[in-house]
């Protein structure tokens, strides 16, 4: 049963435009949502993370929400840079536990 | 900068044979884990280790098993390798942090074949 669901496999989006990712879960236990990037052939990096007792965490060009209520986030990038065409993982989180992750969607970014 | 390195890039092995995956990270990190990545499925969990010779089945332990002797080195270990194994393998590491997760530091995977 998955616990973390990604339900758009991938993205299009243009340079300089906003991209929205999306992410749902089932557990309300959660304590962190993080999201991960990925290229081909390289390891998943740390892109920006979020507690459930907040709303909003921004790092520059990437800002995640969180509503609880809906069990749901997302992940904003703006503005869109073809250098963000990656996988984007989102995960799940709480103590004692390892990282949950989502199945990806795949961004693509056109100049 | 921690780094988490994966001996192999790319294997290639016959049904049957027993493979072993390496990974070491060089920051004392207690806390390891092994995924696997495939199309459509995302990373799915086999195996993690809290501490040395400790170890935790994730979601899909059949068919693997693990090895941490030292704090630094985590393997990945197919019994007798098989057609649905083929996959990329990815290793991860995290210090122990209590009440907030730090991100993983991944290493850079081992694309796996069986043929």
């Amino acid at each position: 049963d998955q616990q973390v669901k990604q339900n758009s496999p991938s993205l299009s989006v243009q340079e300089g435009r906003i991209s929205i990712l999306n992410c749902d879960y089932t557990n309300s236990m959660f304590d962190y949502f993080l999201w991960y990037k990925k290229y081909p052939a390289e390891g998943p990096t740390f892109l920006i993370s979020i507690s459930s007792i907040k709303d909003k965490n921004e790092d520059g060009r990437f800002t995640v929400f969180l509503n609880k209520s809906a069990k749901h986030l997302s992940l904003h990038i703006v503005p869109s840079q073809p250098g963000d065409s990656a996988v984007y993982f989102c995960a799940a989180w709480m103590a004692g536990t390892a990282l949950i992750f989502g199945k990806g969607t795949t961004l693509s970014v056109s100049s | 900068d921690v780094k988490v390195t994966q001996s192999s890039r790319y294997l290639v092995k016959r049904t049957g044979e027993k493979v072993f995956l390496e990974c070491v990270q060089d920051m004392d990190h207690e806390n390891m884990f092994w995924y696997r990545q495939d199309p459509g499925l995302g990373l799915r969990l086999i195996y993690f280790s809290y501490d040395v010779k400790m170890k935790e089945k994730g979601d899909i332990p059949e068919g693997y098993s693990v090895s941490r002797e030292k704090k630094e080195r985590f393997s990945l270990i197919l019994e007798s390798a098989s057609t649905n194994q083929t996959s990329m393998y990815l290793c991860a590491s995290t210090p122990t942090t209590g009440a907030k997760p730090y991100g993983y530091t991944f290493g850079s995977g081992t694309r796996l074949t069986v043929v």
